[in-house]
C-alpha cells in the first residue's frame, strides 16, 4: 500500500479485555516496528520484526503483550486481560531493512482502558 | 541498550524567533535520526546523521552531528506556524536489541 496502514483507529475496551491491534506495513519493507505513545510523551518501543527472523521482544511490557506477523507482512499486537494504564496510542512503523533504515509510522491505534 | 537525553522538553517562541533542540548521548552513536509529530498525528522522518561533525540543512532546518559522536542538533531558523509540533531524535538501541529509542522530544510552540 502506499503507506502504514493500522486498525481499528480508535478501540476502547473495558479492562479485562483482550484486544488485537493490525499492522499492515509497507508493501516489501523487511522491518516491522510497534511502539506505545502515552499523552505528550515519547515513544516507547515495544518490539520489532525483521524479516523471518524471530522478532526482538525486548521492549515488550509484561508478558501480557504479544505480537506475531504473518507472512513477513501484516502483524497483529495483542494485549490480554487489558489494564488501565494500557490505555495510550499504538504505533506501528515499518523499514525497508533493518535498522537505521528510515522508519515509515501508521496513524496508530488510540486504546482506551475504561 | 542507548539512552539519549533531549532538551529542552517545551520551548515557546514568538512566530520568527529562532529554535533548537538539542539530543545528548553518554556514548557513541553510530548515527541518529530525527523525527517530527504535528499535533495529533504520527512522527515523520526528517533526517538521518551518520558522519562526526557533519550538518546538513533543508531550507530553514539545520541538523548538526556532534565531532565525538555523542550529541545532536536541530535548528530552525526564523520558525513559522507550520513548525509547531514535537522533535523527537532517535538512536538504535544497541545491546541485541533494534529497535530505534526515541528522545522524550521537545515540543515547540509558537506564538503569533
Amino acid at each position: 500500500g502506499a503507506g502504514v496502514s493500522q486498525s481499528p483507529s480508535n478501540k476502547v475496551t473495558e479492562k479485562g479485555k483482550d484486544v488485537e491491534l493490525r499492522c499492515d506495513p509497507i508493501s516489501g519493507h523487511t522491518a516491522l516496528y510497534w511502539y506505545r505513545q502515552s499523552l505528550g510523551q515519547g515513544l516507547e518501543f515495544l518490539i520489532y520484526f525483521q524479516g523471518n527472523s524471530a522478532p526482538d521482544k525486548s521492549g515488550l511490557p509484561s508478558d501480557r503483550f504479544s505480537a506475531e506477523r504473518t507472512g513477513g507482512s501484516v502483524s497483529t499486537l495483542t494485549i490480554q486481560r487489558t489494564q488501565q494504564e494500557d490505555s495510550a496510542v499504538y504505533l506501528c512503523a515499518s523499514s525497508l531493512f533493518a535498522p537505521p533504515n528510515i522508519q515509515y509510522f501508521g496513524a496508530g491505534t488510540r486504546l482506551s482502558v475504561l | 541498550g542507548q539512552q539519549v537525553m533531549q532538551i529542552p522538553q517545551y520551548q515557546h517562541v514568538q512566530e520568527g524567533e529562532d529554535f533548537t533542540t538539542y539530543c545528548n548521548s553518554s556514548t557513541t552513536l553510530s548515527n541518529i535520526q530525527w523525527y517530527k509529530q504535528r499535533p495529533g498525528g504520527h512522527p515523520v522522518f526528517l533526517i538521518q546523521l551518520v558522519k562526526s561533525g557533519e550538518v546538513k540543512k533543508q531550507k530553514r532546518l539545520t541538523f548538526q552531528f556532534g565531532e565525538a559522536k555523542k550529541n545532536s542538533s536541530l535548528h530552525i531558523t526564523a520558525t513559522q506556524t507550520t513548525d509547531v509540533g514535537t522533535y523527537f531524535c532517535a538512536v538504535v538501541q544497541g545491546g541485541g536489541a533494534d529497535g530505534l529509542t526515541f528522545g522524550k522530544g521537545t515540543h515547540l510552540i509558537i506564538q503569533p
